[in-house]
């Protein structure tokens, strides 16, 4: 079956501190790529997107994330971290093929940054 | 302001009642989704509806159903709540099968 998986559950940093957060995917086909933010209180919204071309992806607030196809991976990353990205971050895949148009969510990982 | 309405914000349920959670988007995407989101699993389909008079299964679709009678709305019923079915809600949008969602503001469930 098909997954998603965030290897970081829970995640704590100072800021300026730098993250990434790691996120793989199982599913042989091409597949479309996303992190969503999900800030306290409020409903998911999208950081950034890769469908093609360049893997580098950057996304709103500083926000970056590089597609590496062959560890079928897309972590997420940030050079510096600011006390206001304390939040939820879910990593999600959507098969480019079938017809199902869904996407697969990881458990997601909570950020908590300290002032 | 446009984007997807949900209702009710919150409910408290008792066990084999029927309740209708209720999504009303006006960006008129044609793609229309339930999702469930539960502390550790993250978010999960439950239904989703990629035009309107269609739709189609999720992850975890048993003890619910959906309808789209129209573009703009997509109602998620659950016929006899148990209390597994405390969760989250999120309603969600796009403009096609392949692009990003927008989420609504969720309807926290809890069926005692």
């Amino acid at each position: 079956a098909q997954s998603v998986s965030q290897h970081n559950h829970h995640v704590i940093l100072s800021e300026a501190a730098s993250l990434e957060l790691g996120c793989n995917y199982s599913y042989g086909g091409t597949v479309n790529l996303f992190w969503y933010v999900q800030y306290p209180g409020q409903h998911l919204q999208l950081l950034l997107k890769y469908f093609s071309g360049d893997p580098l992806v950057k996304g709103i607030k500083g926000f970056e994330a590089e597609f590496i196809k062959s560890k079928f991976s897309f972590n997420l990353r940030k050079p510096s971290v600011q006390w206001s990205d304390t939040a939820e971050y879910f990593c999600a895949v959507n098969p480019t093929s079938g017809n199902t148009g869904k996407l697969i969510f990881g458990q997601g990982t909570t950020l908590q940054v300290k002032p | 302001i446009a984007g997807i309405t949900q209702a009710p914000t919150s409910q408290i349920l008792a066990a084999g009642r029927r309740m209708t959670l209720r999504c009303t988007q006006d960006m008129r995407h044609n793609a229309m989704y339930w999702y469930r989101q539960d502390l550790g699993l993250g978010l999960r389909l439950i239904h989703y509806s990629n035009t309107a008079g269609t739709t189609g299964k999720g992850e975890v679709p048993d003890g619910y159903s959906v309808s789209r009678a129209n573009t703009d709305d997509f109602p998620l019923t659950l016929a006899s709540a148990v209390p597994s079915q405390t969760s989250v809600y999120f309603c969600a949008s796009s403009d096609s099968r392949f692009t990003p969602l927008h989420f609504g503001n969720g309807t926290r469930l809890t069926v005692t």
